[in-house]
């Protein structure tokens, strides 16, 4: 299983604040770079989100990513119902001789 | 436009080879790595490996290496993941992406995504 852990599930209704949380240890988040990604159903990944707080350009500015110590957090502002898909994080992990690892996804919901 | 297109559907029996293919174009191929990436019916993401077209710097995850091969043709924008003996355990979506790299430790930021090769791996 994945290093890094995100709740399974996460849910609002339109218009709220939904945050998704991703919890790792020092040998990634906490000295690595970490990004996310949204997959829409039957979609491949798009990425939300990279080097931790930067928004590729087009992603709309109410997705916002945050890192503190070993954990990353991303936020979902003016949920809208497009926005339902699972999200992943990911990071690169130094151990076992170093690989990049996505976190355990968490499907979000809207009510 | 910038785009990565991947090979069609493939249907094997187990012990048999295949080599799905990624192809770039819209940018400079030989400028930004090139991941592969596995997912399982109903599962998440898992990374496989990573190749870097202009010199074939390749980097496997632990868990595949050995398992699969990863290269490139830079001339045709084009890269490749590969079996020599399927098993039914590999039956997924492999998607590739481009990335950009952030350091040795830094991690990718896979920007652009193939549409996905679904393999299926049955006797």
């Amino acid at each position: 299983q994945s290093v890094l852990t995100q709740p399974p599930s996460a849910s609002g209704t339109p218009g709220q604040r939904v945050t998704i949380s991703c919890s790792g240890s020092s040998s990634n988040i906490g000295s690595n770079y970490v990004y996310w990604y949204q997959q829409l159903p039957g979609t491949a990944p798009k990425l939300l989100a990279y080097r931790d707080n930067q928004r590729p350009s087009g992603v709309p500015d109410r997705f916002s990513a945050s890192k503190s110590g070993t954990s990353a957090s991303l936020a979902i502002s003016g949920l809208r119902s497009e926005d339902e898909a699972d999200y992943y994080c990911a990071a690169w992990d130094d151990s076992l001789s170093g690989r990049y690892v996505f976190g355990t996804g968490t499907k979000v919901t809207v009510l | 436009e910038v785009q990565l297109v991947q090979s069609g559907a493939e249907v094997k029996k187990p012990g048999e080879s295949l080599k799905i293919s990624c192809k770039g174009s819209g940018y400079r191929f030989t400028s930004y790595w090139i991941g592969w990436v596995r997912q399982m019916p109903g599962k998440g993401l898992e990374w496989m490996g990573i190749i870097y077209p202009g010199d074939s710097h390749t980097r496997y995850s632990p868990s595949f290496q050995g398992q699969v091969t990863i290269s490139a043709g830079k001339s045709i924008s084009t890269a490749y993941l590969q079996w020599s003996s399927l098993k039914a355990s590999d039956t997924a979506i492999y998607y590739c992406a481009r990335a950009s790299s952030y350091g040795l430790s830094g991690g990718y930021a896979f920007d652009i995504w193939g549409q996905g090769t679904m393999v299926t791996v049955s006797s």
